[in-house]
């Protein structure tokens, strides 16, 4: 069964960089077959897709925050991070990731727990 | 960015009610939609993709439809552990985009 697992810090002061990282479980990143997926939600609000890496490296940004996002994978240890750099307190959210499938409707399935960052001083 | 309005935003119901959930995107996205449930103080868990497929393990009573821009997520007959939020995602578009979702009362 495949698990994906955030880490980092919850608490990030305005300006510096968010980074998480995603473990999987389960499943390898080097598959062809998914994307990785990061999304966040702030409080009492919807979901926003940030962005998702696929095992060649080779990744997607939402356009409202591409200036600010990187995802990167490390295969070596079957996870891949965020960071999300010049934070302010709009960055703070519940963030999780997922798996999300290359073919068909690419849904996302499964997701992480999540994990709640703050921004703020 | 496609622009996913769903309808109505929240919603209250009595257990047995069948209940519809609407979602429609601002131009077509064929079949390139999916459903999520999200209970409080949980993560989103994948209901149905390409509009109308039933992910394993999901009940039965629930079920999509819908093309082009126009989507709809039925529960047949709305049980206790329903109580949730819903969310449409389209993935016509590399800018992945949600529905503001719907939240279901019971």
């Amino acid at each position: 069964q495949v698990q994906l697992q955030e880490s980092g810090p919850g608490l990030v002061k305005p300006s510096q960089t968010l980074s998480l990282t995603c473990s999987v479980s389960g499943d390898s990143l080097k598959s062809g077959l998914y994307y990785w997926s990061w999304i966040r939600q702030p409080a009492g609000k919807g979901l926003e897709w940030i962005g998702r890496i696929y095992n060649s490296g080779s990744t997607n940004y939402n356009p409202s925050l591409k200036s600010r996002v990187t995802i990167s994978v490390d295969t070596s240890k079957n996870q891949f991070s965020l960071n999300l750099n010049s934070v302010t307190a709009a960055d703070t959210a519940v963030y999780y990731c997922a798996r999300q499938y290359t073919y068909g409707s690419n849904w996302f399935d499964p997701w992480g727990q999540g994990t709640l960052v703050t921004v703020s001083s | 960015d496609i622009q996913m309005t769903q309808s109505p935003s929240s919603l209250s119901a009595s257990v047995g009610d069948r209940v519809t959930i609407t979602c429609r995107a601002s131009q077509s996205i064929s079949s390139y939609l999916n459903w999520y449930q999200q209970k409080p103080g949980k993560a989103p868990k994948l209901l149905i993709h390409s509009a109308s497929t039933l992910q394993s393990g999901v009940p039965s009573r629930f079920s999509g439809s819908g093309s082009g821009t126009d989507f709809t997520l039925t529960v047949a007959s709305l049980q206790l552990e329903d109580l949730a939020t819903y969310y449409c995602q389209q993935s016509y578009s590399a800018a992945l985009t949600f529905g503001g979702g719907t939240k279901v009362e019971i």
